[in-house]
């Protein structure tokens, strides 16, 4: 079964780096994930593509402080020059045959 | 610009109905797979049911299999969701969202708010 695994809850200081962690279930290693970001009282919004091999596209329009990169069943997405608006909801989702998944996500604070 | 809009949220008792309509522009509406995702309060998003190009496949997350039915209209560029025999439970933000490559959601509407309530 097709699981996504993330931590509840992330914090890190404005202008620095932050690393979220995307873990797939077991089997299911080398999927494909995609990033999406929820401000508060938002709607959500597509972030990147991030395939096994850590390579990634991102959405239009997201800027390069949004990285993603991957290590066996890790999915990673890296956030550097943290700003006040990056505090957000972060999912991470992955599909399977006729099926969407969504982690739980991981709740960022910008301190 | 690529936009998708929601509509048709509401206030419904339980085992009552609502159907849901979502409307694209900016983008060929008939080359992409659109999704349905719902959100609870307080919590995280769930993916609710998509449709194929066509229309001619639909998949269904198992709560609500028998009882929601996705359906689209080309011509209209338009997705909808009709929402039968409602539980305390669908209570949620419902959101339209595309699906790029069929397996992304890159494009996400606003929302709509549904409440099943007596």
């Amino acid at each position: 079964q097709l699981v996504l695994t993330q931590s509840p809850s992330a914090s890190a200081s404005l202008g620095a780096s932050v690393k979220l962690t995307c873990t797939l279930s077991s089997g299911h290693s080398n999927y494909a994930i995609a990033w999406h970001q929820q401000q508060p009282e938002k709607g959500p919004r597509y972030l990147m593509k991030l395939n096994s091999d850590g390579s990634h596209r991102r959405g239009d329009g997201i800027p390069d402080r949004f990285s993603g990169s991957s290590s066996g069943a890790e999915r990673y997405l890296t956030i550097s020059s943290l700003q006040s608006e990056d505090e957000a909801d972060y999912y991470c989702q992955a599909w399977g045959s006729g099926i969407r998944v969504f982690g739980g996500g991981t709740k960022l604070t910008v301190l | 610009e690529v936009q998708l809009v929601e509509s048709g949220g509401g206030l419904v008792q339980p085992g009552g109905s609502l159907r849901l309509s979502c409307a694209a522009s900016g983008f060929t509406f008939s080359s992409y797979w659109m999704s349905w995702v719902r959100q609870a309060p307080g919590k995280g998003l769930e993916w609710v049911a998509h449709i194929k190009q066509d229309g001619s496949e639909t998949y269904y997350m198992d709560s609500v299999k028998g009882r929601f039915t996705i359906s689209r209209d080309n011509g209209k560029n338009s997705v909808f969701l009709q929402m039968n025999s409602l539980r305390a439970e669908d209570t949620a933000v419902y959101y339209c969202a595309r699906a790029g490559g069929a397996i992304v959601f890159d494009v996400w509407g606003q929302g709509t708010m549904v409440t099943v309530s007596s």
